[in-house]
């Protein structure tokens, strides 16, 4: 099967632009998930979709930082405007949560994320 | 959401087993752990997930002590490909709303 497909790989702004990251997840799957990850640190949760409804977008900086996920498939991240500290990878992940039953396992299917360099 | 921590390093030579553990003290009933690896340049990758006891795939084991509130991920055999960044997982991962919540993880190298 396909997998997590995002564009652009990668992009170069400066500060104050704007930029948009866009995430096409595996088809069917309902949850699909956006994450920063700083170079040297773990992936930082800033947004979860439950089809088109979001989940939980707590630590999503809202005053620059949007989302949205129009009729549950594809997604788009936008900054604006963009900020020295964005300069991260932006990595889109999706899942389909089968429930506990049967401890049947769930694994997100990671992209290969967009590497954003902000000067 | 449980609190994980594992050790920021290991080193390795090809051929060994390698161990790395997680602590989860506060992990909950319905708490998943789950694995993921992470090659540079590439977004993580699932490895393995479990409940409790011995869960083997043909990539790695997780051993899960009764209690729950540690884990081990089991590598046998390492080879200089398995050198990657290693992030242990706790939540309901399987529920419809569950949360990936990454930590820092355990940067393992392997050396020939």
């Amino acid at each position: 099967e396909a997998g997590v497909a995002q564009s652009p790989r990668y992009k170069i702004i400066e500060k104050r632009q704007s930029v948009a990251f866009w995430c096409n997840p595996i088809s069917g799957h309902a949850t699909l998930y956006w994450y920063q990850q700083i170079l040297g640190q773990g992936p930082k949760l800033l947004i979860q979709f439950q089809n088109n409804g979001v989940v939980d977008d707590s630590q999503l900086p809202k005053d620059r930082f949007s989302a949205e996920r129009l009729k549950g498939v594809d997604s788009t991240l936008k900054i604006q405007p963009a900020k020295l500290e964005d300069s991260a990878v932006y990595l889109c992940a999706s899942s389909s949560p089968k429930g506990r039953t049967g401890g049947a396992n769930t694994e997100a299917f990671f992209g290969q994320g967009t590497r954003l360099t902000v000067v | 959401l449980a609190k994980t921590t594992q050790p920021i390093s290991m080193d390795s030579y090809e051929g060994q087993e390698v161990n790395i553990t997680c602590s989860h003290n506060n992990i909950a009933t319905n708490d998943y752990i789950t694995w993921y690896q992470q090659f540079p340049s590439q977004g993580p990758r699932f490895i393995i997930q479990g409940y409790k006891t011995k869960v083997t795939n043909e990539v790695a084991s997780l051993f899960i002590p009764a209690d729950r509130k540690s884990s081990t991920l089991s590598l046998p055999r390492v080879s200089l490909s398995d050198t990657a960044v290693y992030y242990c997982l706790v939540g309901d991962i399987p529920s419809n709303t569950g949360k990936l919540i990454f930590g820092q993880g355990t940067t393992l190298q392997v050396k020939p």
